[in-house]
């Protein structure tokens, strides 16, 4: 099965710098990477997602992208602010699977500022 | 437009014990999702329903069973509760159809197992 594997497990950035984090995954026909951002005591909340046939995707300071060769994808923040401090777990999607996601293990993101 | 919605919010069982969680999804939505996220970690695929079908199921034993009802809400039950099933349970749902792939969770159930 899937296995997806998300580094680092926690991040400290200083407010208005950058944050990248990076997920690979194992099964080769994930075709559905989405991002979630979740805030202590609620819900994971989408944030961006990108599918198997595109490379890059952005929507405001947020991008992500993906290396389909080298099955993984990246979360990349711009402009940091302390509201962005949460936990971010990226997810992957087969594409034998109605809607299973499996998870990664989050990163822990603290912007100081 | 309501979001995912779940009940109880918090459920403080005894091991041993039987516990059902409900979970009503996005209007239209027809497919809903069960998760289980152990504190510090990332949520657990346990099962997948679409038109009252299941479509999927994790790795969790038997204890764990899921249905769905003819107006998409849906129930994840799980008996003979163990310490280890403590845990935040997020139902998600979409649309289910074409080649929409976007989930939305629920705010989940915390259930404590003493």
């Amino acid at each position: 099965g899937e296995n997806v594997e998300q580094h680092p497990s926690t991040l400290s950035v200083q407010e208005g710098d950058s944050a990248v984090i990076k997920c690979t995954y194992s099964d080769s026909a994930s075709n559905y990477f989405p991002w979630y951002k979740q805030e202590l005591g609620k819900r994971p909340q989408l944030i961006i997602d990108i599918r198997s046939n595109v490379g890059e995707k952005k929507d405001q300071r947020i991008a992500v992208t993906l290396n389909k060769t080298a099955k993984h994808f990246s979360l990349h923040i711009t402009e940091t602010q302390p509201e962005d401090s949460a936990v971010y777990f990226c997810a992957a999607k087969t594409t034998d699977s109605w809607g299973k996601l499996q998870f990664g293990a989050g990163t822990q993101v603290v912007v100081t500022p | 437009d309501a979001g995912v919605t779940q009940s109880p919010t918090h459920l403080i069982k005894t091991r041993g014990q039987h516990v059902t969680l409900r979970c009503s999804p996005i209007s239209g939505h027809k497919s809903v999702s069960w998760y289980q996220q152990v504190l510090g970690q990332g949520p657990q695929f346990i099962f997948q329903y679409y038109e009252k079908e299941e479509r999927g199921r994790g790795n969790f034993p038997d204890r764990f069973s899921a249905r769905q009802f003819p107006n998409y809400s849906s129930e994840l039950n799980v008996n003979a509760l163990l310490l280890g099933d403590s845990a935040l349970y997020l139902c998600a749902s979409r649309t289910g159809t074409g080649i929409s792939y976007e989930q939305y969770f629920g705010p989940g159930t915390r259930l404590t197992v003493t």
